[in-house]
């Protein structure tokens, strides 16, 4: 089955630079999307169709694609952005949806 | 306002049923592509299924762990998603939310509702 991976965990300090990987062989032919979650909340979507940043996301948030790889940078970390961040694509043919296995960004 | 309620979460024994109702509003649900996630406690996020709009034809997928086992449905006259689990097993323990959005992802998200598999 079709798998995403991301790493586990990510630290960095306030006001520096995060970057959280998603690696998957068929995210040079499907979009990928980024979900925040933080404890006892529902996920919120902050990054689709691998750049593009809804409304009301913070411009801090931004997402890259290169090859099979895609990226979630937040720039600027604030201790708000302290959560879990889960990548979110599909299989090749574009039928089976997959998650990532999640990442914890932590603020030191 | 745009929402989405799940129901019908609760303690079952494994082998047992349980149907999940969500309850949409705010938007045009007969056009939405509906899907089910799931999160087993302290896991990551899990796609149950989806049920497509029936003019896209209506049609269901399923990830593998739940197919066979699980059915999702929906009555667009009442606005409503369903997802019926059979043959339960202490594996499908999870918070369960509908979601649906626009352009592939998922922007609208439930509150989600519990489900706990445990003799």
């Amino acid at each position: 089955s079709y798998e995403l991976t991301q790493p586990p965990s990510v630290s960095v300090s306030p006001g520096q630079t995060a970057r959280i990987t998603c690696s998957g062989d068929a995210l040079p032919k499907q979009y990928a999307y980024w979900y925040q979650q933080k404890p006892g909340q529902a996920p919120v979507l902050v990054i689709y169709k691998d750049s593009e940043r809804p409304s009301g996301i913070p411009e801090r948030f931004s997402g890259s694609s290169s090859g099979t790889t895609v990226t979630l940078t937040i720039s600027g970390v604030q201790a708000e952005d302290e959560a879990d961040y889960y990548c979110q694509s599909a299989d090749s043919s574009g039928t089976w949806v997959v998650f990532g296995g999640g990442t914890k960004l932590t603020v030191l | 306002e745009v929402q989405l309620v799940e129901s019908g979460g609760g303690l079952v024994k494994p082998g047992g049923s349980l149907r999940l109702s969500c309850a949409a509003s705010g938007f045009t649900f007969s056009n939405a592509w509906m899907s089910w996630v799931r999160q087993a406690p302290g896991k990551g996020l899990e796609w149950v299924g989806r049920i497509k709009s029936k003019t896209d034809g209506g049609t269901t997928d399923y990830a593998a762990p739940v197919k066979g086992r699980f059915t999702i449905s929906r009555d667009d006259s009442k606005n409503t998603l369903y997802l019926q689990m059979n043959s339960l097993k202490t594996e499908d323990t999870a918070v369960y939310y509908c979601t649906t959005g626009s352009w592939g992802a998922f922007d609208i998200w439930g509150q989600g509702t519990m489900v706990t598999v445990s003799s």
